[in-house]
């Protein structure tokens, strides 16, 4: 259990619908990061946030957006939904921004039918 | 930009049989290097990191790896698999300055254990 804890476990929604993943950090961990894996484009960075401030962001579409928030959990939003967003998500937590370790959570399997 | 292959998708070995999974990088600057190993329906587990000092490496689960930087590698290896080690293994990159902390990882090499 890396202490990451992400939610939920599984969705399963419609092409054009909006969702929110949650991932609560580590406790102590300041730093939070998305992933996204799916099978064409295999594990890839979206965005890195650090104490509530956006620090980097990688291939993230227009259509998602994140935040985290003073409690230090954050939310990946995920809108207008297409059959290619379906991939696993992943958050990670690391103490400083400098993020040397990054510790997964169990990720959210995102289905969009 | 940095990048990172993992040549190999697939690698099936016996039982107790020794394994590497190998990892070559590309990148402009110095970067810290990392294998992760994901076990099926799971997240991703820190298996071990290179981050300066000795070239060798040593993890969880009897994993080790050697930084090679004239060959820009880092390769996996262990001396006997076990039916456990069944996972894919991921080997990432990171830069670690301003904006790019972000971990560049490979495509992944599936690991099957033969009974």
């Amino acid at each position: 259990d890396s202490g990451v804890t992400q939610t939920p476990k599984h969705l399963i929604t419609a092409t054009g619908q909006r969702v929110t993943l949650r991932c609560s950090p580590r406790s102590g961990d300041l730093s939070v990061y998305w992933y996204q894996q799916s099978l064409d484009q295999g594990l890839q960075f979206l965005i890195h946030y650090y104490n509530g401030e956006e620090r980097a962001k990688g291939n993230i579409l227009e259509r998602f957006s994140a935040q985290q928030f003073p409690d230090l959990h954050s939310e990946l939003n995920l809108s207008s939904l297409e059959l290619g967003d379906s991939a696993l998500y992943f958050c990670a937590s690391s103490v400083l921004a400098g993020g040397v370790e990054q510790f997964f959570g169990p990720g959210t399997r995102l289905t969009v039918l | 930009a940095q990048s990172v292959t993992q040549l190999d998708s697939q690698v099936p070995v016996f039982e107790e049989a020794p394994v590497e999974l190998r990892c070559n990088y590309s990148s402009s600057v110095s970067v810290y290097l990392f294998w992760y190993v994901q076990y099926p329906n799971q997240g991703l587990q820190l298996l071990l990191k290179y981050l300066s000092g000795s070239t060798l490496v040593k993890g969880i689960n009897g994993f080790e790896a050697e930084f090679n930087k004239s060959q820009t590698s880092f390769h996996l290896r262990k001396p006997s698999v076990h039916i456990s080690d069944t996972a894919e293994y991921f080997c990432a990159v990171l830069r670690g300055d301003f904006g790019n902390e972000k971990l560049t990882f490979g495509t992944g090499t599936r690991l099957t254990i033969i009974p």
